[in-house]
């Protein structure tokens, strides 16, 4: 079964709109960190936003928040005022803390920006 | 500048002729580890490591060997490439939570 779910495979949205980023995942442990990472078009992988299982509130990083939902193990991206520079490749990954530090990924979404 | 280094960039090689990508990183980081990416799965991890000498399997460990010798250096090893290894491979350090990647490796093999 997969461990994080991103049932998106690709979105649009207009320039200066929010858009959320659906993530879903799956795990046994009590402790674990949620993140996101962009990948824009040239390659490299650009860490957004970090979730924390113990953390009680939801994380915030600019433009980027992360809505934290525990019960229903979802850890949703919003991007507020969506930029031109926002269209990239989007993954949700997930830290257990029961295998040392095995990281895990999702799929993606790709985000396209629409002017 | 703190920095994860992959070489090469780029790489094409042949079925079977034994390949080595780098990784070295500057930050003193103990966890390092490496990934492949292909369309439609993300990124998957091969191998980590939690410090030196101490390496263990990822979720695709098959057709990969690495060393840590030394906490900066994670060498990824392709003892006989076979083309269902084509893929983009990145290497990732991290001192507790956050990943630092490198700017990866696409190979190709023939």
């Amino acid at each position: 079964a997969q461990k994080i779910t991103q049932t998106q495979p690709g979105m649009f949205v207009q320039e200066k709109e929010a858009v959320t980023l659906d993530c879903t995942y799956d795990t046994s442990d009590q402790s674990y960190g949620l993140f996101w990472y962009k990948q824009p078009s040239s390659g490299e992988m650009i860490f957004l936003i970090y979730q924390g299982s113990y953390d009680e509130q939801n994380a915030t990083e600019g433009r980027y928040s992360l809505n934290f939902q525990k019960a229903r193990k979802s850890a949703n991206l919003v991007i507020s005022a969506s930029q031109l520079g926002d269209s990239a490749m989007y993954f949700c990954a997930m830290r257990e803390g029961g295998r040392g530090q095995n990281f895990v990924f999702g799929p993606g979404t790709r985000l396209s920006v629409l002017p | 500048e703190a920095q994860v280094t992959q070489n090469p960039r780029y790489l094409i090689t042949v079925t079977g002729k034994k390949l080595t990508v780098t990784c070295s990183q500057n930050m003193n980081h103990e966890y390092m580890s490496w990934y492949r990416q292909d369309p439609g799965l993300g990124l998957r991890q091969i191998y980590y490591s939690m410090n030196v000498e101490v390496t263990d399997k990822g979720d695709v460990p098959e057709g990969y060997k690495v060393s840590r010798k030394e906490k900066r250096n994670f060498p990824l090893i392709l003892e006989s490439p076979s083309p269902n290894q084509t893929s983009l491979y990145f290497c990732a350090s991290t001192p507790n939570e956050k990943l630092f990647f490198g700017s990866g490796t696409q190979l190709s093999v023939l």
